[in-house]
């Protein structure tokens, strides 16, 4: 069965240090999700990407937060200078449209402990 | 606005209780989706149920079901015979806009921590 790809699994980083997680979609997915869940807490859209154009970016942290996905394809997310409060685990999510027809497929995620 | 509300925070059951985990959902669209997730301890995100708005039949799925009420913007699901395997954080999601676009993103309730206790 196809997946989404992450990498790290997990990640421990000082602060202030740079960070980047990796994602790589099922093989022909346009549609690229990534998201933030707070221990504790639902996840939150950071970034949705339509081959390799930023749809929605309107919940990213935008002075330290970036992501890309030059050839439309595999994606990567950065954060510089992390914060404590970046903790979190941060999920990517294929699709090949919209995630209601076409269904959602999610990676098993980055755990991301900044201390 | 779309939000989805998971009332219940965390639920304690013996093993073998049935169970429903209540899910209410706001949109102003007459089509969109709405999804059940399991997280497990491990983290990983499983994908249980999709059913869009124009499908308000009950579903069965072995000891998992799911009432859909649009009347009372509803969602919830029932483990039957619960069982230990059973714990985990379960979501409510939902997404607007159903066929127009593919620029739909999905919302997620806050969860529900349900503990199966032998």
């Amino acid at each position: 069965e196809a997946e989404v790809a992450q990498s790290p699994r997990y990640k421990i980083t000082e602060k202030s240090q740079a960070v980047a997680f990796w994602c790589d979609p099922i093989s022909g997915h346009a549609t690229l999700y990534w998201y933030r869940q707070i221990l504790g807490q639902g996840p939150e859209l950071l970034v949705q990407f339509q081959d390799e154009s930023v749809v929605d970016d309107s919940q990213l942290p935008k002075d330290r937060f970036s992501a890309e996905r030059l050839k439309g394809v595999d994606s990567t997310l950065k954060i510089q200078p992390a914060e404590l409060g970046d903790s979190a685990m941060y999920l990517c999510a294929s699709s090949l449209g919209g995630p209601g027809p076409y269904g959602y497929t999610f990676g098993s995620g980055t755990r991301l402990t900044v201390v | 606005a779309q939000k989805v509300t998971q009332a219940q925070t965390e639920i304690s059951v013996v093993e073998k209780e049935d169970v429903t985990l209540d899910c209410v959902y706001e949109t102003r669209d007459t089509t969109y989706y709405l999804f059940w997730y399991k997280q497990p301890p491990s983290g990983e995100l499983v994908f249980l149920i999709r059913r869009n708005s124009f499908d308000e039949q009950n579903e069965i799925s072995g000891r998992y079901s799911w009432n859909f009420q649009k009347s009372t913007s509803s969602f919830n699901f029932t483990i039957t015979a619960s069982q230990v395997v059973d714990s985990a954080v379960y979501f409510c999601a939902l997404s607007e806009g159903g066929m127009k676009t593919s620029y739909d993103k999905v919302i997620f309730g806050p969860g529900t921590s349900l503990s199966v206790i032998p």
